[in-house]
């Protein structure tokens, strides 16, 4: 069975500073992780993901997140917030025999001015 | 060109009665999807079909069910709605990797269902 843990169900940062939204994923296989964010009144859209290709996965609107198999983790970076990144934002694990994800509780981040 | 619409988008309904939501994906996926999401915002699967066929099918009441008459559209249907099935319906499509491994999902824009 795969899961998802993300850390913080709400994240607060100053508009400029970094952002760090932290995911902790369970596969019995290697996973596809996923990062998907949703802003109000809106569905879900795909910020980034991770198939093996690379650790280091580069995204949309200036996010990045860096698999580590070791810590399990797939946490979510962004260098310099903007008012526009304020959203609730989803981790997601998937195995590649399965269309199945797992999606995390989410974490809303809001971005003070 | 939307590519994964849903209509409506906002259902306001009494208690026991029946009600669908439809879906339509332009993008030639051939996997659709039925998530649920309650008011703290957990998303939670519920249905999936491949090529028309049920492949993902989740603890979900007996109450709802869903009907894909073609790849492009997945329709899910309630019946006897009560109030906690007040939440938000988002339908999604993907399409496996060319080498065989999950794609991204596409969302659309969400059904609101609330049962007063």
């Amino acid at each position: 069975a795969q899961s998802v843990t993300q850390l913080g169900s709400h994240v607060s940062v100053s508009e400029g500073a970094l952002v760090l939204l932290r995911c902790n994923y369970s596969s019995s296989v290697p996973p596809y992780l996923f990062w998907y964010v949703q802003y109000p009144n809106q569905g879900l859209q795909l910020l980034l993901k991770y198939t093996s290709a690379a650790t280091l996965v580069k995204g949309i609107n200036g996010f990045e997140a860096e698999f580590k198999k070791s810590e399990t983790s797939f946490h979510l970076t962004k260098p310099s917030a903007h008012m526009s990144d304020a959203a609730e934002y989803f981790c997601a694990v998937g195995k590649g025999s399965n269309y199945k994800l797992t999606f995390g509780k989410g974490t809303l981040l809001t971005v003070n001015p | 060109d939307t590519a994964v619409s849903q209509t409506p988008k906002y259902l306001v309904t009494q208690m026991g009665n029946d009600k669908s939501i439809k879906c339509e994906q332009n993008l030639g996926h051939d996997t659709m999807y039925w998530y649920k999401q309650d008011s703290k915002k957990f998303l939670k699967i519920m249905f999936s079909y491949n090529n028309k066929e049920l492949i993902i099918n989740e603890t979900v009441p007996n109450r709802f069910s869903p009907k894909s008459p073609d790849k492009a559209h997945l329709n899910l249907h309630i019946n006897s709605l009560e109030l906690g099935d007040s939440a938000v319906y988002f339908c999604a499509s993907s399409q496996k990797t060319s080498s065989g491994g999950i794609g991204e999902q596409f969302f659309g824009p969400g059904t609101r269902l609330t049962v007063l």
